[in-house]
């Protein structure tokens, strides 16, 4: 079973602060993806990975970064978190390449900034 | 520029009624097409994709799609819908060379009612 874990469910942190959100994946899926997901507006995609090392800017990367430096592990940053940041962060793996690949999703992570 | 709508924000149906979540995409080529479900507190679980040939696509749990290009759909069906089936459905499409980038639509909350 592919399993892809998210290193908290529920995280609040303060406005300017940095913040970590973990991914690991461990199916040595080479594609990884970070999504946030607000209400009313599905997923958007923030950032995703082909590859260690390499990342591509999604549709809304404003505000955040990301780092691929093992092949099982997709960090998201937010450099100076603010409010408009509250929402819901879904990392999702899969196979390389293209053609219908099933993206598997982690549990998420609620995030809120005060 | 590349979208997917579902014209459905909420759904509330009966335990045993039929059930279709409309889906409509556009995009310059054919994308390849997905359904996926999210049950309360969970990650995206894929339903059933389509990728070529059979426009009818049998999914996990019962569902059907069924992808029609005169219209640019992929409607979900159920005919017997049950409790457990209460969840957001999402729509999504990765275009033609897209790399498995995938566009959601903005979701449809279905609610079964007992």
């Amino acid at each position: 079973d592919v399993k892809v874990t998210q290193s908290s469910r529920y995280l609040v942190k303060r406005t300017g602060e940095k913040v970590f959100l973990e991914c690991v994946q461990d199916m040595d899926h080479e594609n990884m993806f970070w999504y946030r997901q607000d209400p009313g507006l599905g997923l958007r995609l923030i950032y995703f990975s082909y590859d260690v090392k390499m990342k591509e800017k999604g549709d809304i990367p404003e505000g955040y970064s990301v780092s691929r430096e093992k092949k099982e592990r997709f960090s998201l940053i937010l450099e100076s978190a603010s409010t408009n940041q509250t929402s819901m962060y879904l990392c999702a793996s899969s196979e390389p390449g293209q053609g219908a690949y099933e993206q598997y999703f982690g549990p998420g992570t609620r995030l809120t900034v005060t | 520029a590349q979208s997917v709508t579902q014209p459905d924000i909420h759904i509330t149906v009966s335990e045993g009624a039929s059930l279709e979540l409309r889906c409509n995409y556009s995009y310059g080529a054919t994308p390849y097409l997905f359904w996926y479900v999210q049950s309360p507190g969970q990650g995206l679980q894929l339903l059933l994709k389509y990728f070529s040939g059979d426009t009818l696509v049998q999914g996990i749990k019962g569902f059907e799609a069924e992808f029609k290009r005169s219209q640019s759909s992929f409607n979900l069906r159920k005919p017997s819908v049950h409790w457990s089936d209460a969840a957001e459905y999402f729509c999504a499409a990765e275009g033609p060379g897209g790399g498995n980038k995938l566009t959601f639509g903005t979701g449809t909350q279905l609610k079964v009612e007992l």
